[in-house]
């Protein structure tokens, strides 16, 4: 069946270093999703990106899909401590999304 | 604009017990689903609607039942609940089936 990889589980960083979680689909993807959960808190849509290779910027989050879709990171530059929670991709494929297991991070000030 | 509601908050049920947990959503979304999300893992899909009247099976459905007679409601209901069960329950809705999905507040299930 359809499996989506995310690693790291856990990363610690230390406030201003940079931080990245992959996603990684046993097949081809129709697209990605990637949200943000605080703790304690509900999955926040963040990002839709759908072309082969497309790279998206949000301020400090720089969000990339593969040339093959079946892959994509999220890269976040000089961490702040707004940013930890937990991100996960979704990978869609039909009416379906399948969420990754999430990369939870931590920022010590 | 109130989003995606989600009733109750917290629940404890009892072995063999039933429950229906509630999710309505006020942005005339089409499309609803229901997961579950266990400690430290991320989200399963256990059913999903495209449109009142039409419901169907996600990764994990056993032991659960859904309807949709409404575009706005979308109930879960649990019959004979079992430990497996204890979970957070999150309801989501999307304009269509590849847009950006909006979450509910979750429901919290313990199961003893």
């Amino acid at each position: 069946g359809q499996q989506v990889m995310q690693i790291p589980q856990y990363q610690h960083v230390q406030e201003g270093e940079d931080f990245t979680t992959y996603c990684n689909s046993s097949t081809t993807l129709s697209n990605i999703q990637w949200y943000k959960q605080r703790p304690g808190g509900h999955p926040v849509f963040l990002i839709q990106l759908v072309k082969s290779g497309e790279v998206k910027k949000q301020k400090r989050l720089t969000f990339q899909f593969g040339e093959a879709k079946k892959n994509s990171s999220l890269h976040i530059t000089a961490t702040q401590t707004t940013d930890v929670g937990t991100y996960f991709c979704a990978g869609n494929t039909g009416n379906q999304f399948y969420f990754g297991t999430g990369t939870s991070l931590t920022v010590i000030p | 604009n109130a989003g995606v509601t989600q009733t109750p908050k917290f629940r404890i049920l009892k072995i063999g017990q039933s429950m229906t947990l509630q999710c309505t959503q006020d942005m005339n979304h089409n499309y609803m689903y229901w997961y579950r999300q266990d400690p430290g893992m991320g989200l399963k899909l256990i059913y999903y609607s495209v449109g009142a009247g039409i419901t169907d099976k996600g990764e994990v459905p056993n032991g659960y039942n859904v309807s949709r007679s409404t575009t706005e409601d979308f109930p879960l209901r649990l019959e004979l609940a079992a430990p497996s069960q204890t979970s957070v329950y999150f309801c989501a809705s999307s304009y269509l089936g590849y847009y950006e999905q909006y979450f509910g507040p979750g429901t919290r299930l313990t199961v003893t």
